[in-house]
């Protein structure tokens, strides 16, 4: 089985700040790694993904993440916040074993002030 | 391409009642997942569905069924409705070509159990 933990329900950066999200996993097999955004009243959008490739892994809208396996982190990173970045931002894992299964974290709610 | 649809945005429904929410994948997709996400208890897988078999299914009671047609459409029914089964309803799509890809969302269905 796999889990995974995000560090922070809520997190607030200025805007230019640098935005940082934690994410934690825990799987018994190599692990597949995503992370999502979720505006308000809307679905989920990828952000990134690993899938055992380049452990640095960049996004869209400027986000990248690294795969650590050493310290089973996941943690989303972009250098300068901007007003559209609040959101509420979700971890997920998956396995070769556990198709079309995510398991996601509890979410992390972006706030960013001016 | 259109992204994946989802009908309806928003339901009402009463205790005791059942309800069937529908799910058009992005053309060529053939996988189909669903998920509740509630505020305590975020998000949760509930089944996913390719070539019109149930591949993986959540910890969800019996009460929540689905079920997936030929052209790849999926459709999950809630019956016996309860207060607790209020929630947002999202379900994704995916190419499936034989690895892991990224689960495409669709907006969701909000669903009220009064």
């Amino acid at each position: 089985a796999q889990s995974v933990t995000q560090l922070g329900s809520h997190v607030s950066v200025s805007e230019g700040a640098l935005v940082l999200l934690r994410c934690n996993y825990s799987s018994s097999v190599p692990p597949y790694l995503f992370w999502y955004v979720q505006y308000p009243n809307q679905g989920l959008q990828l952000l990134l993904k690993y899938t055992s490739a380049a452990t640095l892994v960049k996004g869209i809208n400027g986000f990248e993440a690294e795969f650590k396996k050493s310290e089973t982190s996941f943690h989303l990173t972009k250098p300068s916040a901007h007003m559209s970045d609040a959101a509420e931002y979700f971890c997920a894992v998956t396995t070769t074993d556990s198709w079309g299964k995510l398991q996601f974290g509890a979410g992390t709610q972006v706030v960013v002030t001016p | 391409k259109a992204g994946v649809t989802q009908t309806p945005r928003y339901l009402i429904k009463t205790r005791g009642q059942q309800v069937t929410l529908s799910c058009s994948p992005i053309s060529g997709h053939r996988s189909v997942s669903w998920y509740q996400q509630t505020p305590g208890q975020g998000l949760q897988f509930l089944f996913e569905y390719f070539s019109e078999t149930q591949r993986n299914k959540g910890n969800f009671p019996g009460r929540f069924s689905g079920r997936q047609f030929s052209n790849s459409r999926s459709e999950m029914n809630v019956s016996t409705l309860e207060l607790g089964d209020s929630a947002l309803y999202l379900c994704a799509s995916t190419p499936d070509r034989g690895s892991v890809d990224e689960q495409y969302f669709g907006p969701g269905t909000r669903l009220t159990v009064t």
